[in-house]
């Protein structure tokens, strides 16, 4: 079945380190993938997103993800983590040619302590 | 300014009690999605709509229903057949296949 793997439920980080958050997909083409974010009782804001090109994107709030095709992982980093980063990260996947059909994964807790 | 809006913010629902859960995107989005949200589960997919008139069954979409009449408009219906309905909902909506942007979600309670 396909599906969305985040496989860290919980992450804890001290302010100022490094953080990376794991995705991992599968499908048997590469998908269009996303990461968001979300705040305690909000809606989801998107950080990032890979269709194609560069395998390396940047986006909002300095984080980075990169695109490995052959280990089908979209790995979210940033080199220096916030105490205002503590929030739920989701990694999420659109099929192309499936009916733009949006999954998402099981979304990682971070926790950043001062 | 654009965006998508979700009403009401909290709703209480009577155990045999249908209720509408409202979604409004003025960001003229063909692709309108329902999500169901419980801790350590995700978003779990309940319906989504690729354009006006049409809609398809999500992966939790028992208990639910939906109706997709005017772009803009994507209710989500919680039937009494949904058994256990508390949950946060959050609706999305996207140009098919780009990023979704979200509603301020609507915290369902059954009382």
């Amino acid at each position: 079945a396909q599906s969305v793997t985040q496989p860290d439920i919980h992450i804890t980080v001290s302010e100022g380190a490094s953080l990376e958050l794991r995705c991992n997909y599968s499908y048997g083409a590469t998908p269009y993938l996303f990461w968001y974010v979300q705040s305690p009782g909000q809606g989801l804001q998107l950080l990032l997103k890979y269709f194609s090109g560069d395998t390396l994107v940047q986006g909002i709030k300095g984080f980075e993800a990169e695109f490995k095709r052959s280990q089908s992982s979209f790995n979210l980093r940033k080199p220096s983590v916030h105490w205002s980063d503590a929030a739920e990260y989701f990694c999420a996947v659109v099929l192309t040619g499936g009916g733009n059909k949006l999954t998402f994964g099981t979304g990682t807790q971070l926790k950043v302590e001062l | 300014d654009g965006g998508i809006t979700q009403s009401p913010k909290y709703l209480f629902r009577k155990e045999g009690q249908n209720v509408t859960l409202s979604c409004e995107q003025n960001l003229n989005h063909d692709a309108m999605y329902w999500y169901r949200q419980d801790p350590g589960q995700g978003l779990r997919l309940i319906y989504y709509s690729q354009i006006v008139n049409d809609f398809q069954k999500g992966d939790i979409a028992e208990g639910y229903s939906v109706s997709r009449e005017k772009k803009e408009s994507f209710p989500l219906t919680v039937t009494s057949a949904q058994k256990n309905p508390t949950a946060f909902y959050l609706c999305a909506s996207s140009i098919g296949g780009g990023h979704a942007f979200f509603g301020q979600g609507t915290r369902l309670t059954v009382v």
